[in-house]
This record gives structure tokens, sequence and C-alpha cells, in this order.
């Protein structure tokens, strides 16, 4: 298994560009979740979602938006990209209900500037 | 509203030192409390966990102990070693149906 996979691994864009991320898991996981981490704010919820189809809010959805068109892909869309989005992004999953045992597996990671 | 605080970093211990970690929370109801460390370059992977008050998780020679009295897991280690130079997070599983709410992070560097 590759558990959760990001791609890309780095990117450059300049500002008002944009793009998309995305996140994959082979774990037939039905939740999954965008962080960004910045120096100091520790790890912030982006959007996510409790199954295919489905999408929700988090912390600071604003400027993102995100799709669950199959199961196992996750995507993060960045559609006018601004210097405050520089940061590390994080995509994770976790099955499904079990509150009290919930697990989530992290990818490695995709680094984002933003001239 | 639920948060988790973790003590400010960095931290910074020489090897076999022994290693705490403050966190605390704010949460209604019985929340699920974890721990998560951060290596270098890397993901976040779960280290700890514990699902009720008085239950103590432990992994890797770390432990944490869920103290609903106090609000607080806190985590230990007896012994530290240079490979656990790592960035450490506290979160907390609210009940209910919603996301994992983290700390800000504590780095821990540890010298030979």
């Amino acid at each position: 298994n590759a558990g959760v996979t990001q791609t890309p691994k780095f990117r450059v864009l300049k500002t008002g560009q944009s793009m998309t991320l995305l996140c994959a898991q082979d774990m037939n996981h039905e939740y999954m979740y965008w962080y960004r981490q910045d120096p100091g704010m520790g790890l912030r919820l982006i959007h996510y979602s409790v199954g295919e189809g489905t999408t929700a809010k988090g912390e600071v959805p604003d400027g993102y938006n995100v799709s669950r068109l199959k199961k196992q892909n996750f995507l993060l869309g960045l559609e006018s990209a601004a210097p405050s989005q520089t940061s590390v992004y994080f995509c994770a999953s976790s099955y499904k209900g079990l509150a009290d045992q919930e697990t989530q597996y992290f990818g490695p990671g995709t680094r984002l500037l933003v001239l | 509203g639920n948060s988790v605080t973790q003590m400010e970093g960095p931290v910074t211990l020489s090897e076999e030192a022994f290693l705490t970690i403050n966190c605390t929370y704010t949460a209604t109801g019985y929340p699920s409390l974890f721990w998560y460390v951060q290596y270098p370059g890397e993901g976040l992977q779960l280290l700890l966990k514990a699902t009720k008050a008085d239950d103590k998780g432990s992994n890797k020679g770390f432990e944490a102990t869920y103290r609903k009295e106090t609000t607080s897991f806190h985590l230990e280690k007896g012994s530290v070693q240079v490979s656990d130079s790592a960035v450490y997070f506290c979160a907390l599983l609210p009940s209910g149906n919603t996301p994992l709410v983290f700390g800000k992070g504590t780095r821990l560097s540890v010298i030979a």
C-alpha cells in the first residue's frame, strides 16, 4: 500500500495563477482532509470530506475549493493564488465512524510558494 | 469551543534527558486525545492516543495520561534520543462527527 500520496511535492506560482493539488489514498478511507501548516500556527483545517461526493468547510476555507469525485481522491484547488497561500499543504485520510478510534494518516506534504 | 494549548518550543534537551511536553485542552463532552509526531521533511504520524479519562497511551517509550480533572494530556519520555528530534502535536477529537483539533506543535531538538 502506498498510503496517502500527494502531487506535486513542490510548486512555485505567480500571484493570480491557479493550480490543483492532488491527494490519493489506497486504504479505502471514507474521510479525507486538507490542512495547511504555517510557522507558529500548527495545522489548520481547510476543507474535509466525509465521503465520495461530499465536502465541508474547515477553519480556513477562503480562497480554496475542493472536490471528491472519487472515493480515493481529494483535490484542492486554488483559483487565484495569493502570497498568503504560501504554505505547506498536507492531505490526510481516516476510517469512517468510530469517532473515538479515529487515526488520521498523512501524506508527505506539498510545499507551495506564491510570488 | 474546542481547543488545544501546547507549551511553546523549541525545546532543546541532551540525549538521555527526561522529556515533558505540556498539553491542555478545552472541549465539551468526552473527547479523545492524541499525540502526533512530525519528523523533518515528513507528514504527521500518530504517536499515541487515549480515548477516555485515566487511559494511558504509550508508544516508542513515550507516554501520556488522559487527565479529565486537569484537562491535560502531557507527553513524557524517560530518556530521549537524537532520533526523537521532531515536532510534536497534541490533538483532540471532539464528541460527535467533527474533525480533529490540533495544537500549534512543539519542536523538540535532542543533542548528543
